[in-house]
């Protein structure tokens, strides 16, 4: 089955703590994003990639980093530095700037 | 400032009562309308994308149009599991700008 596949669907994360979510894709799609939601907002671009090796900052990208060594995969590192990170992270992937397909999402939390 | 409002926020319908969600943009060098749907705690399914003005496209309960400024997503006959959250984003360059969504409740 081709899709996109986030893990985990849970984390939570301490104060001061990095943590890094995982996005695969295998529908050999270019681009690959990470959104952001907040209850009752919409979603919030992040970062995006559209070939290997190479990633544009998006609307609140502070606080986050990614890296694109495969085509396959995005990850995305939630800082310290990002100082309100609860929310629900969402990857997408498209082929160029076609639509997007996302993934289940992961819900990260703040102890 | 490229921005997309929905309205309402939220709509309660009846099972059978149609309806229509508003969606109002304003996208510099807009590349394509899309509608998805949210189901709690999932990521966005695909529902239509739109890519100029008089187009329409239909799935079942749900027809989506274009207007140069807005889209309408018409549900006719609504049913309990057309119950979800409804985005829409404006495509620029290849990324997607959201509105809020719409919240659809349908009660039997």
């Amino acid at each position: 089955d081709g899709g996109i596949t986030q893990s985990p669907k849970y984390l939570f994360r301490k104060e001061g703590q990095n943590v890094t979510l995982s996005c695969e894709q295998n529908l050999n799609h270019d681009a690959m994003y990470w959104y952001r939601q907040d209850p009752g907002q919409g979603l919030r671009l992040i970062y995006y990639s559209q070939i290997v090796n190479d990633f544009q900052k998006g609307d609140i990208a502070e606080g986050y980093s990614v890296s694109r060594e495969k085509k396959e995969s995005f990850p995305l590192t939630v800082t310290s530095a990002q100082k309100n990170p609860t929310a629900f992270y969402l990857c997408a992937s498209s082929m160029g700037a076609d639509t997007q397909y996302f993934g289940p999402g992961t819900r990260l939390t703040v102890l | 400032e490229d921005q997309v409002t929905q309205s309402p926020e939220a709509l309660r319908l009846q099972e059978g009562e149609s309806s229509s969600l508003n969606c109002s943009y304003t996208v510099s060098g807009l590349r394509g309308l899309f509608w998805y749907r949210q189901d709690p705690g999932k990521g966005p399914e695909f529902l239509f994308t739109l890519y100029s003005a008089g187009e329409e496209k239909e799935k079942e309960r749900l027809k989506a149009t274009l207007t140069k400024k807005e889209s309408f997503l018409h549900i006719t006959a609504p049913k309990p599991e057309d119950s979800a959250t409804y985005l829409c984003a404006g495509g620029q360059g290849g990324k997607l700008i959201f509105g809020q969504g719409t919240e659809l409740s349908v009660k039997p």
